[in-house]
């Protein structure tokens, strides 16, 4: 009965690397969202994405962000060109309907050198 | 300023005390309130939900929300070191997009045995 799963739990790129993040839902969500958390902030939403399809994307930056929920496989956050800047935690949450409790994993660690 | 306001700590309390922790909002289409609970280096896990208004418990732990004041309040009777997190609170809008949590940054709390 695995809860959400992300990986890598730490990632460290040099600036202007790219950054990917997965994340698998709980067994029977189909429900994805991206939230990012920086240092003495709040967590802040990003993305909202269901299979193969970005639902609600106001909360991720313009440029070189970007996310997908692919068919088969893992939700991808994708950081291009990375800056100093995106040096955070990225959580993802899953649910089981767009509403409801939010189950979250236990983030992703960037630093960006 | 910022949507949702919270008072950082540290907050620290012998084992057995009350736990008080609380933010402030902004925003008056908040209609649900949570708070979570953060351990080091982990995901938030979901403590209490609120709709509107009023009280509600759950074993050692009492949200309270007062929208008229826009303040949210969560206590937690006879603490425990295993209390030790950092709680943060959240909240979101009516209208579908409930997903769209807006957090404060947390509150760090130690109970000392």
């Amino acid at each position: 009965n695995a809860g959400v799963m992300q990986n890598p739990r730490h990632l460290v790129r040099r600036r202007g690397q790219e950054a990917r993040l997965r994340c698998s839902p709980m067994k029977g969500h189909s429900h994805v969202y991206w939230y990012r958390q920086l240092p003495e902030e709040g967590l802040k939403f990003m993305v909202y994405l269901q299979k193969e399809n970005i639902i609600d994307e106001s909360g991720m930056p313009k440029e070189r962000f970007s996310a997908e929920f692919p068919k088969e496989g893992p939700s991808i956050l994708r950081i291009q060109q990375v800056v100093r800047g995106d040096s955070a935690a990225y959580f993802c949450a899953s649910s089981e309907r767009n509403t409801g409790e939010l189950f979250f994993g236990e983030g992703s660690r960037l630093t960006v050198l | 300023q910022k949507e949702v306001e919270q008072d950082p700590g540290p907050l620290s309390v012998p084992e057995g005390a009350i736990v008080s922790l609380n933010c402030t909002y902004s925003n008056s289409a908040f209609q649900y309130f949570m708070w979570y609970r953060q351990y080091s280096r982990k995901g938030p896990e979901l403590l209490m939900y609120t709709y509107s208004s009023g009280n509600k418990e759950d074993g050692r732990f009492t949200a309270q929300v007062d929208k008229s004041s826009k303040y949210i309040s969560l206590f937690i009777r006879d603490s425990q070191p295993s209390d030790s997190a950092t709680y943060l609170c959240a909240m979101s809008a009516l209208g579908g997009n409930d997903y769209k949590l807006s957090f404060g940054a947390g509150t760090t709390v130690t109970v000392r045995a």
